[in-house]
């Protein structure tokens, strides 16, 4: 299986600020097709996962232009810029190159 | 606006049998990949099964951890998808949830449904 590695596994930001979370996977998750099937969600608290980012960089559709995704091969980052408090929650990463598809750990963001 | 409400969760016992539903709208059911997935209380979601569309001959994808033992399938004219789950174990105590595919990633997740293994 692939495994996701994301860090930190909690982060305290002031509003406004920037935080990054960084996810690094076991193997790379380059598909045989060329894409990079690397995704970012953000689960609020008492909901279910929300879609934020796919195939690395995309954000989805509604999502702020304050979130950003970067990276290639097995190394890859989540910005958040000008922080709000809406923000709070869980950040995960997912790959969907392999079978199965896994997800990783998760990032807990908190708004001093 | 896409929605997908999962039922069916509940308290069961150890080796018994539950089955899932997740009833869609909002967007055209038959054409899309579905898949369910499960999250443990304070632990990261868990991918279970994926299933393809008609076009895909239905085809199915399984995590080692469930395969054998959960069964996804889908009813294109009731916009239903379904998850067949036996032989339960405490550790399949999770929340339930269906998402919609947009390509290799999951693109709206239903509420989820609890499912509860406990004598």
């Amino acid at each position: 299986d692939v495994v996701m590695t994301q860090t930190p596994v909690s982060l305290s930001v002031s509003l406004g600020g920037q935080v990054s979370i960084s996810c690094r996977s076991s193997q790379s998750l380059v598909h045989n097709n060329g894409n990079t099937y690397l995704s970012w969600y953000l689960q609020k608290p008492g909901q279910s996962p929300q879609l934020l980012i796919y195939k690395v960089s995309n954000r989805f559709s509604g999502i702020s232009d304050r979130f950003s995704g970067s990276g290639s091969g097995t190394d890859f980052t989540l910005k958040i810029s000008r922080v709000e408090p809406d923000d709070l929650g869980v950040y995960y990463c997912g790959q969907g190159t392999q079978y199965p598809l896994t997800f990783g750990s998760g990032t807990k963001l908190e708004i001093k | 606006e896409v929605k997908l409400l999962e039922s069916g969760g509940g308290l069961v016992q150890p080796g018994g049998s539950l089955r899932l539903s997740c009833a869609a709208s909002g967007f055209t059911f038959a054409d899309f990949y579905m898949s369910w997935i499960r999250q443990s209380p304070g632990k990261a979601p868990e991918w279970l099964s994926f299933i393809r569309n008609k076009a895909n001959s239905y085809t199915t994808e399984y995590n080692p951890s469930v395969k054998g033992r959960f069964t996804i399938s889908r009813d294109d004219t009731q916009n239903v998808l379904y998850l067949q789950m036996n032989t339960l174990r405490a550790e399949d105590t999770a929340i339930y949830y269906c998402a919609k595919h947009q390509g290799n990633w999951f693109a709206y997740w239903g509420q989820g449904t609890l499912v509860t293994v406990s004598s």
